[in-house]
């Protein structure tokens, strides 16, 4: 079974700084990584994906996250926040393998409130 | 243009009452799922089908039933609600059971009276 630490439930950041969300995961089998945002009121929008490849992945609305392996994390990252940037952001991981079948296991959710 | 589509988007409701919530994707997706979001934001998987088959229940109670009708079609049922069911229902679908992305639906705010 996997599981997932969002260690911030909420993040306040002034705009136009940089803020970080951190994540980490736990899993005896490989898995895929994923950060996705949720504006109020609404449903889950993929910010981004780690599948393979480079560690760092780049998303939409110029966040980013970087795959650590040995820490086991994979933290997102914006360098200059905006007030549309407020929202829900949660951190989910399927297993590598047929992970389809199991769904999503998500975090509980970092709320970042962007503060004029 | 929606690719999955969820009615009704709210949905009030007394307890001891039988309601169902739909779920339709355009995406020509072979694997749906159900998702709860309870009111302190956290998402768990409840259901998981592919090609109108269950594959994953996620110790749900059985007053859930899902139902596929088809591939493009994934719906829940709830018997005899409850205060607890409270909670926003979401559908999602991926291409199959290997994919790795998942699409989500609006959402489905059920509030049980």
């Amino acid at each position: 079974a996997q599981s997932v630490t969002q260690l911030d439930s909420q993040v306040p950041v002034f705009e136009e700084a940089p803020v970080e969300l951190r994540c980490n995961y736990s899993s005896s089998v490989s898995v895929y990584l994923f950060w996705y945002v949720q504006y109020p009121n609404q449903g889950l929008q993929l910010l981004l994906k780690y599948l393979s490849g480079s560690t760092l992945v780049k998303g939409i609305n110029g966040f980013e996250a970087e795959f650590n392996k040995s820490q086991t994390s994979f933290h997102l990252r914006k360098p200059s926040v905006h007030i549309s940037d407020t929202a829900e952001y949660f951190c989910a991981v399927t297993k590598f393998s047929g992970g389809g079948a199991d769904g999503l296991t998500f975090g509980k959710g970092t709320h970042l409130i962007i503060q004029p | 243009d929606t690719a999955v589509s969820q009615t009704p988007k709210y949905l009030v409701t007394q307890m001891g009452n039988d309601k169902s919530i739909k779920c339709e994707q355009n995406l020509g997706h072979d694997t749906m799922y159900w998702y709860k979001q309870d009111s302190k934001k956290f998402l768990k998987i409840m259901f998981s089908y592919n090609n109108k088959e269950l594959i994953i229940n996620e110790t749900v109670p059985n007053r859930f039933s899902p139902k596929s009708p088809d591939k493009a079609h994934l719906n829940l049922h709830i018997n005899s609600l409850e205060l607890g069911d409270s909670a926003v229902y979401f559908c999602a679908s991926s291409q199959d059971v290997s994919s790795n992305e998942q699409y989500f639906g609006p959402g489905t705010r059920l509030t049980v009276t």
